[in-house]
């Protein structure tokens, strides 16, 4: 099983509909939960953090975590064109100890918003 | 300031070649890392810095070696690399002693060639 596991996709909805993206993750340790969007050929952008159960909302994002279920969850409401993009899914695996620990990626969603 | 810079943007070597990536930070972060990322794959980690000494080393071959001379700057000293370690290569830095709940900060990454 792998640690952080997302669907490659892609995943294609309609401009003006509402993209959701799932990740789920094998450690219960795991503490804080991040989303990152990546435009191909650039680097990595964090959009959206959650590190309690619930939703957490910021503009037309809401992460929705499940640690019960290990499950984390990226909503895109009113998608645009301009979301295209791979979502990478982040799992930080134990809280920090003043050492550097290691965000554990996923491999990425590749989302496409059709006009 | 609130970013991760590297140079340079885009680098093109010889397998006979040394080279040097950089990247500069001045957010007070304590941890920075070394990712490599190949196309439509999820960043790789190779090396970790915490508090300027190297905490991890993700069985890295020798042909690439980091330095950290200070707090701010994370090097990549490269040499001899192979047509297979093309790839982009990305810096990131995050805060320590937050209980692991912050993300990284990520550079805009350099664009390697190996030829």
């Amino acid at each position: 099983q792998k640690e952080v596991e997302q669907n490659s996709g892609p995943l294609s909805v309609p401009e003006g509909a509402i993209a959701s993206l799932n990740c789920t993750y094998s450690d219960r340790g795991s503490q804080s939960f991040f989303w990152y969007r990546q435009y191909s050929g650039k680097s990595p952008e964090l959009i959206m953090f959650i590190y309690s159960n619930g939703d957490k909302e910021d503009g037309r994002f809401t992460a929705q975590l499940n640690k019960a279920s290990q499950y984390v969850s990226l909503l895109i409401r009113d998608s645009q064109p301009s979301d295209s993009a791979t979502y990478l899914c982040a799992v930080n695996p134990r809280p920090g100890t003043g050492t550097a620990s290691k965000l554990t990626f996923g491999t990425g969603t590749r989302l496409q918003v059709t006009l | 300031d609130t970013e991760v810079t590297q140079t340079p943007k885009h680098l093109v070597m010889g397998m006979t070649n040394k080279k040097s990536l950089k990247c500069e930070q001045h957010m007070g972060h304590r941890a920075m890392y070394w990712y490599k990322q190949k196309a439509k794959k999820p960043p790789e980690l190779m090396f970790v810095y915490s508090y300027e000494k190297l905490s991890i080393n993700e069985s890295v071959p020798s042909r690439f070696s980091p330095e950290c001379p200070n707090s701010s700057l994370l090097n990549l000293h490269l040499h001899a690399l192979q047509p297979e370690d093309s790839a982009l290569y990305l810096c990131a830095s995050r805060t320590l002693g937050l209980t692991g709940r912050s993300g990284y900060t990520f550079g805009s990454g350099t664009r390697l060639t190996v030829v």
